[in-house]
Formats: C-alpha cells, sequence, structure tokens
C-alpha cells in the first residue's frame, strides 16, 4: 500500500501557481520524499525529490515540513501543459543492490485551467 | 524524452496467448523495474532486474517473468493471458546498487489489450 494520502484532484488558473500537498505521517527518518508525474497516457516523468531539506530545480519547488510528516510541491507559474496526474512517493524498503522500488497510490489530477 | 524505449507500443492478443514487452534502458544504466498500469490507478511494481537478476518482485504470479541482457535491456514476458492483463506496461530505467544512485526514468508504456 501507497504510504501517502494526496487530494485526488485540483484545478489552478494558468499562470498561477500550483501548490499540491502530500501527507506521509509514516515516513521514515531515512525515507526520501518523490514527485512524479503522469500526462494522459505516457510514461510517468520525474519531477523532484528530496530528504528533509527544501529542494528546487528548473521544474519545481518541493517544501517539506520539519516534522517530515507532510510535503507540498509546488509549480510556481502553471500552464496548460502542466494538467497531469501528480504522484508523491515515500522509498518503500530500499531493494538489495539495485534501486528502490516506487509505490503508487492514486495521486492528484491537477487540471490547469486557461 | 527520457532514453527509455519500449516496445511494441500497442498490442492486442488473445486469453492464453504469450507476450513478450521489451525495454532498451537509458545509457550507463543497469537496473530496471517493470510496472503494471490498470485504467484508472497508479503503476504497480512488478519486479526489478539489476545486472542481470530479479531483484525484488512484487504481488505478481510466476506466469509474469522477465529478463535482462548484458547491455541491460529487459524484457517483460506473461503466459497464459488473462483478461485482466490488460494494461499499459511501463519499463523504468535507473541507476543502482551502492555509490551513487539516479532516480528512474519511464518510458512511455506498452498498452497491451488481451480480448
Amino acid at each position: 500500500d501507497a504510504k501517502t494520502t494526496q487530494p485526488p484532484s485540483m484545478d489552478c488558473a494558468e499562470g498561477r501557481a500550483a501548490n499540491l500537498p502530500c501527507n506521509h505521517s509514516t515516513i521514515s527518518g531515512n525515507e526520501y520524499v518523490y514527485w512524479y508525474r503522469q500526462i494522459h497516457s505516457q510514461g510517468p516523468q520525474y519531477i523532484i525529490h528530496g530528504l528533509k531539506n527544501n529542494e528546487t530545480n528548473e521544474m519545481a519547488s518541493l517544501i517539506i515540513t520539519e516534522d517530515r510528516k507532510s510535503s507540498t510541491l509546488i509549480l510556481p507559474h502553471a500552464t496548460l501543459r502542466d494538467t497531469a496526474v501528480y504522484y508523491c512517493i515515500v522509498r518503500v524498503g530500499g531493494l538489495q543492490g539495485g534501486s528502490e522500488k516506487l509505490v503508487f497510490g492514486k495521486g492528484t489530477k491537477l487540471t490547469v485551467n486557461p | 524524452e527520457t532514453g527509455v524505449t519500449q516496445s511494441p507500443t500497442h498490442l492486442i492478443k488473445t486469453r492464453g496467448q504469450q507476450v513478450t514487452l521489451r525495454c532498451s534502458s537509458q545509457s550507463g544504466h543497469n537496473t530496471v523495474s517493470w510496472y503494471q498500469q490498470a485504467l484508472g490507478q497508479g503503476p504497480q511494481f512488478i519486479f526489478q532486474y539489476y545486472r542481470e537478476e530479479e531483484n525484488g518482485r512484487g504481488n505478481f504470479p510466476p506466469r509474469f517473468s522477465g529478463l535482462q541482457f548484458p547491455n541491460y535491456s529487459s524484457e517483460l514476458n506473461v503466459n497464459a493471458l488473462e483478461l485482466d492483463d490488460s494494461a499499459l506496461y511501463l519499463c523504468a530505467s535507473s541507476l543502482g546498487g551502492r555509490g551513487r544512485r539516479t532516480e528512474a526514468f519511464f518510458g512511455q508504456g506498452t498498452r497491451l489489450t488481451v480480448v
């Protein structure tokens, strides 16, 4: 089961900031928070990840609360092309060697309106 | 573009048949993970291959199997297809192991329809 809780849907006006919340109250001290998005019928696209500090890249910012029980993904100036399902994922049980598996929930369907 | 290529993009099979899906990982990546995404759901982890060996498996029956080749490309095989196997199958490529790791980059997926 996914270790995160997200609202099923959100709306945002084009050009405004989109703030997508995520709760992960059972996160462990060494688990990262990842964000991916999936535009209709395409593969998920990596956005950003973080451990405890806030992170920013060319796509978005990630704000993680001090107790690490929740986080917010911020798209500073949403465009129509940002309409997608956004997944907040907590890395679950690192596999031996290899990479972590990702446990997806149902995500948040963000609709950016003109 | 993620550099992860999946083939074919679409496929229609009959119940009971077998299918092979292919994934070319991004250059420099040694780990491939496969996911199944049913309509309206998030992707579900099937299994992962790291350095040509299975390295973790989700809650999928043994008729789901895979391979990873020396060039780190991978195949997903599904035997005795069932109607519920109809889904988007996603491959994710990453650099794994000790030391520097990367996030996973997904291909565009293979849409499998079982009739």
